[in-house]
C-alpha cells in the first residue's frame, strides 16, 4: 500500500559536499516524516513537514534542513556531509499534521559518506 | 541493501509455528504503538498498531498487546511463513508529538 517514492535510491558523496533527497508522498497525504537509519539501529526521526512547514524536529543540527512543496513532495538537504552522514535516509506519509498515525514509509535512500 | 539489523537480537521459529516478538517502550505517557516490519533494501512497512486505551488487537494473523504497566508491547504472529523473515521494529508517540520514537529491533528467521 507504500506508494511512497524516493530518489535517488543509492547515492555516493565525499565529505563536505551538499546532498538534495527527494520523496513523493502516498496519494492523499499532506504530512511528510523524514527518519535516518544507521547501520542495525531502528529509524531516528529528523522532521516532520506539514502544510509546507517545518511541524517538529529531532536532535539532528541545522544542517539537515528540508522543503515541502504544495503537492506534498518533500526534499531532504544535508550540508557539509560528514561521515556519520552514511546512512539509509527513509521519507513517510500520513496524514493530519501532529495526528503522526500509521506512517507509510518509502524505500529509502541509502547514502554513502566517503 | 544490507542497511538494517547486523547485530540485531535474533528469533528463530521453525515455519508453522507461532511467533511472538517483545518490545520494551520508554515513555509511560506514550499513547499509540505501531509495529513495523523491515526487509532487506527496502523501507519499514506497517503491520498494526494498538492506542494505549485498548489492551490487545487483532489483523490477519497477527495480535498486538499492550501492557501499560510493566510498559510492554509484543507482536504475535500465528503460523509462521519464510515471507515473514525480517527485522521486526515497534515504535511509539508520545501525546501530539510529530515523531515517532523507534525500539531497537528484532529480527525473526524463519526456518524450513
Amino acid at each position: 500500500e507504500t506508494g511512497v517514492t524516493q530518489s535517488p535510491t543509492h547515492l555516493i558523496k565525499t565529505r563536505g559536499q551538499q546532498v538534495t533527497l527527494r520523496c513523493s508522498s502516498q496519494s492523499g497525504h499532506n504530512t511528510v516524516s523524514w527518519y535516518q537509519q544507521a547501520l542495525g539501529q531502528g529509524p531516528q526521526f529528523i522532521f516532520q513537514y506539514y502544510r509546507e512547514e517545518e511541524n517538529g524536529r529531532g536532535n539532528f543540527p541545522p544542517r539537515f534542513s528540508g522543503l515541502q512543496f504544495p503537492n506534498y513532495s518533500s526534499e531532504l538537504n544535508v550540508n557539509a556531509l560528514e561521515l556519520d552522514d552514511s546512512a539509509l535516509y527513509l521519507c513517510a506519509s500520513s496524514q493530519g499534521g501532529y495526528s503522526n498515525e500509521k506512517l507509510f514509509f518509502g524505500s529509502g535512500t541509502q547514502l554513502s559518506v566517503l | 541493501g544490507e542497511s538494517v539489523g547486523l547485530h540485531l537480537p535474533t528469533l528463530s521459529v521453525q515455519e508453522g509455528d507461532n511467533s511472538i516478538i517483545n518490545c520494551a517502550y520508554s515513555n509511560s505517557a506514550s499513547d499509540y504503538f505501531i509495529w513495523y516490519k523491515q526487509e532487506s533494501g527496502k523501507g519499514p512497512q506497517f503491520i498494526i498498531d494498538i492506542r494505549s486505551n485498548m489492551d490487545k488487537r487483532q489483523g490477519q494473523r497477527v495480535t498486538v498487546l499492550l501492557n501499560k504497566t510493566v510498559k510492554h508491547l509484543s507482536l504475535q504472529i500465528a503460523a509462521t511463513q519464510p515471507g515473514d523473515s525480517a527485522v521486526y521494529f515497534c515504535a511509539e508517540r508520545t501525546g501530539t508529538a510529530s515523531k515517532l520514537t523507534f525500539g531497537t529491533g528484532t529480527r525473526l528467521q524463519v526456518t524450513l
